[in-house]
């Protein structure tokens, strides 16, 4: 689980406003992800990416953005238009090429509250 | 649609006794099933995994069984000890697309 990286550990987001999560891994992986947990409830994704300056929508896009401009980082901004952006938020990384049926590592996460 | 039930969604068992999880999923396809272990705050983390092309993977005192005809894997944890209280979370491969996770089950051992 070493190697991936989430900032800030707690962030506070006020109405209308964007913020943006980091996330960094330096395991040479291609493929990282995004996930939000809600109170006990298992993990849903967001956004995934498999390559460089590619990205596509998992299931509970909106409302998020993301980009892929380098290998080792995976920002996700919460935007105003998620109306109940409270949660814990995990970053994730794998090896790339072989799809969702490889193994991923979790960041440590960061939790979003609303002032 | 896609789809991974878990249960239960709580257990609570007396140290040293077995514990088993049993998740369901719905794509007859998935051949990927890892299982997680996540303490209170924390990443979750990688404790065992298992592909289709086996019936059973054993490592140390946590084990995992597939049935494929039924589409049903299960956790086996033996000898528990008090730092096996955590959220377990199954998952499985939707469509080679992506991991569905389970609702986690709150594991509690009673010393």
């Amino acid at each position: 689980d070493g190697g991936i990286t989430q900032s800030p550990k707690y962030l506070f987001r006020k109405e209308g406003q964007n913020v943006t999560l980091s996330c960094e891994q330096n395991l040479n992986h291609d493929a990282m992800y995004w996930y939000r947990q809600d109170p006990g409830q298992g993990l849903r994704l967001i956004y995934y990416s498999q390559i460089v300056n590619d990205f596509q929508k998992g299931d509970i896009a909106e409302g998020y953005s993301v980009s892929r401009e380098k290998k080792e980082s995976f920002p996700l901004t919460v935007t105003s238009a998620q109306k109940n952006p409270t949660a814990f938020y995990l970053c994730a990384s794998s090896i790339g090429g072989g799809g969702a049926q490889e193994t991923q590592y979790f960041g440590p996460g960061t939790r979003l509250l609303v002032l | 649609g896609e789809n991974v039930e878990q249960h239960p969604s709580t257990l609570s068992v007396q140290e040293g006794d077995s514990a088993v999880i049993k998740c369901t999923y719905s794509d007859s396809a998935s051949n990927y099933f890892p299982w997680y272990k996540q303490e209170l705050g924390k990443r979750p983390q990688l404790i065992i995994d298992i592909r289709s092309n086996v019936g059973e993977k054993k490592d140390q005192r946590i084990a995992v069984t597939l049935n494929k005809t039924a589409k049903h894997f299960s956790l086996h944890i033996t000898e528990t000890q008090p730092e096996d209280s955590a959220v377990y979370f199954c998952a499985a491969v939707w469509r080679a697309q992506k991991l569905v996770f389970g609702q986690g089950t709150r594991l509690t051992i009673n010393p």
